[in-house]
């Protein structure tokens, strides 16, 4: 079974601050790794990727991750965050595809809230 | 183009009644899956759909919860004889290949 895990429930930063958000999971097999991000009133939105190749991954709003096998990471950091990014975030992870059939199931962290101050 | 949509948004009924939640997913994707969040938590799957074959449902708490999405394209998720327990807010979530899921905005359950 897979788990993932949100070491921190609220991150609290100001305005053109670096932030990172931090991402851990389990999993007996190979996974894929997933970003997203959920506004006030408004449905998940995917923010970056990992599916395979180079492990620093880069997403929209000037997001980035990287992934980590041997920490079994997937981190999330912003060189410099705006009040815009004030949202909830959620790492997922999904097996690899077995035999070519697409699946998918997600399994997410609990969240991180992200509050940046001016 | 139109993106994932749900119906309803928000939702208020009493405990024992049977409620019904549907997704209209983007258009042409071929697999559907129905998360349902729990106040500060992350999504949890419920069950996924292949096309109309229903191929995971091992994620619906219990039988008073069905699927079905009988032309492959909306989805109804349906909770019999609701329970308080059973307020969240369920999400629904669309993909062309399994890679990428496009999340719909959510329908809002409440049950008194």
């Amino acid at each position: 079974a897979q788990s993932v895990t949100q070491l921190d429930s609220q991150v609290p930063v100001f305005e053109e601050a670096p932030v990172e958000l931090r991402c851990n999971y389990s999993s007996s097999v190979s996974v894929y790794l997933f970003w997203y991000v959920q506004y006030p009133n408004q449905g998940l939105q995917l923010l970056l990727k990992y599916l395979s190749g180079s492990t620093l991954v880069k997403g929209i709003n000037g997001f980035e991750a990287e992934f980590n096998k041997s920490q079994t990471s997937f981190h999330l950091r912003k060189p410099s965050v705006h009040i815009s990014d004030t949202a909830e975030y959620f790492c997922a992870v999904s097996d690899l595809w077995a035999g070519g059939t697409s699946y998918g199931k997600l399994t997410f962290g609990q969240g991180t809230i992200l509050t940046v101050h001016p | 183009g139109a993106g994932v949509s749900q119906s309803p948004r928000y939702k208020v009924t009493k405990r024992g009644q049977d409620v019904a939640l549907r997704c209209d997913p983007i258009s042409g994707h071929v697999s559907l899956y129905w998360y349902r969040q729990a106040l500060g938590q992350g999504p949890e799957f419920l069950t996924y759909f292949n096309y109309e074959a229903q191929q995971d449902k091992s994620g619906l708490p219990n039988d008073r919860f069905s699927a079905e999405r009988p032309e492959g394209s909306i989805s109804t998720l349906t909770i019999q004889r609701t329970e308080q327990r059973d307020s969240a807010m369920y999400r629904c979530a669309s993909s062309p290949t399994g890679h990428e899921q496009f999340f719909g905005p959510g329908t809002r359950l409440t049950v008194l």
